[in-house]
This record gives C-alpha cells, sequence and structure tokens, in this order.
C-alpha cells in the first residue's frame, strides 16, 4: 500500500508553545488528507479535512484558530497546534486518500505523540 | 447520524483459532468500507478495502465481507498468530469525499 509519513513522531513541549507536525504522502499525491486525534483506548477523531489549495474544514468543537492546518502542495499537510496546553496532549494521526486507487483508499501515518507539560 | 458498531469490544483467543470480528453501520448506502489495525502507539494500518458493489475481499489469512443491506461487515482472520494481536478498526465511507466514520474497535489478543 501507499505510504504516509508524520514528522516528528514525538514531541514534549512546555505549556504556551506551538508545534508544527507534518503529514506526507510519499508515493502518491493527495488532494485531500485528514487529521485525527486519539485519546488512550478511544477510537480516532476526526478533527479536520485538509484540502490541497483551500481552507481546512473542521470538524463540530474543533478549534480552527487552534489548530492551524495548511495543506500547500499534493503531498504535504501540516497540523499546527498554538499555544499549546496540557489538554492537548494526545495522538495525532494524519491519513491521505489516494484517488489513484480504485476506491479512494485511505493510508494513515504512524502518528505523534505530543505531551505538553 | 452514522454509527458504527464493533462486536465484540475484546477478544483472547489461543494462538491457531480462526476468528471472526463483527461491525455493523446504521446507514447502508456506504461508498467503500476499509478494514485497518492498530498496533499500541502506533498508527492504522489498512487490511482490506470493500467497495459498495463487491462481498468480499481476500488477502493471505484474512477475509471480509460486506453486506450492505443488512448493515454488516465481518472480518474472518484464519489460523490466528500472536502477531495478529492488536485493535482491528472497520471504517465505512459514505461517498467519494467523505472522510472514514469509525467504530470503538476490537482489541484481539492471540495467546501463543
Amino acid at each position: 500500500g501507499a505510504v504516509v509519513s508524520q514528522h516528528p513522531s514525538r514531541v514534549i513541549c512546555k505549556s504556551g508553545t506551538s508545534v508544527k507536525i507534518e503529514c506526507r504522502s510519499l508515493d502518491f499525491q493527495a488532494t485531500t488528507m485528514f487529521w485525527y486525534r486519539q485519546f488512550p483506548k478511544k477510537s480516532l477523531m476526526l478533527m479536520a479535512t485538509s484540502n490541497e489549495g483551500s481552507k481546512a474544514t473542521y470538524e463540530q468543537g474543533v478549534e480552527k484558530d487552534k489548530f492551524l492546518i495548511n495543506h500547500a502542495s499534493l503531498t504535504l499537510s501540516t497540523l499546527t497546534v498554538t499555544s499549546a496546553h496540557p489538554e492537548d496532549s494526545s495522538f495525532y494521526i494524519c491519513s491521505a486518500r489516494d484517488t489513484g486507487t480504485s476506491g479512494n483508499e485511505q493510508f494513515f501515518g504512524p502518528g505523534t505523540r505530543l505531551t505538553v507539560l | 447520524k452514522q454509527e458504527v458498531t464493533q462486536i465484540p469490544a475484546a477478544l483472547s483467543v489461543p494462538e491457531g483459532e480462526n476468528l471472526v470480528l463483527n461491525c455493523s453501520f446504521t446507514d447502508s448506502a456506504i461508498y467503500n468500507l476499509q478494514w485497518f489495525r492498530q498496533d499500541p502507539g502506533k498508527g492504522l494500518t489498512s487490511l482490506l478495502l470493500i467497495q459498495s458493489s463487491q462481498r468480499e475481499q481476500t488477502s493471505g489469512r484474512l477475509n471480509a465481507s460486506l453486506d450492505k443491506s443488512s448493515g454488516r461487515s465481518t472480518l474472518y482472520i484464519a489460523a490466528s498468530q500472536p502477531g495478529d494481536s492488536a485493535t482491528y478498526l472497520c471504517a465505512p465511507t459514505y461517498s467519494s469525499a467523505r472522510q472514514l466514520t469509525f467504530g470503538s474497535g476490537t482489541q484481539l489478543t492471540v495467546l501463543p
């Protein structure tokens, strides 16, 4: 299957700092990427849909000024957690839709563990 | 509201057993359905993709079926191995442009 990478895999930061997470589709182009958040022993919660060249679409309850998404190219989307606080600590996972596959299969990155002290 | 339910929530079996994981969804008008596995602290690995026009897909020891009319999908794992231990998630999509809708997952433990 196609490969999606995320960087960094783990980040620890102080409260009040901003953290940027990158999501890359390595061997295909993705006009649409998705950002999820996962709490321990819970399923994935969709935060936003990232569209190349346009504004992201945020799910209800997700603060767009808090979680800035940029999808500037067909292989890269970034999520910036601004002024992070301990409650933002979570596992963040991105996925990318490969429209080149039959059925628009989605592939996931390995995730980024964010810990805010 | 589209809901996805996975039963059982957790399953523990001895190595070598064949097993079935169940997924049900409330809206049968799906575009496709994917099964994933997630290892602790890791991202999701796509296992199988079934399109709405298909009834099943097979990959190695895995077989996934889809019954749209009843809103159900099953993942069959043959001759289970300890390496199959993970959380398995099913996720339908309701159009080519829509995001996945995830179930809560089945946590599988295969005992050596």
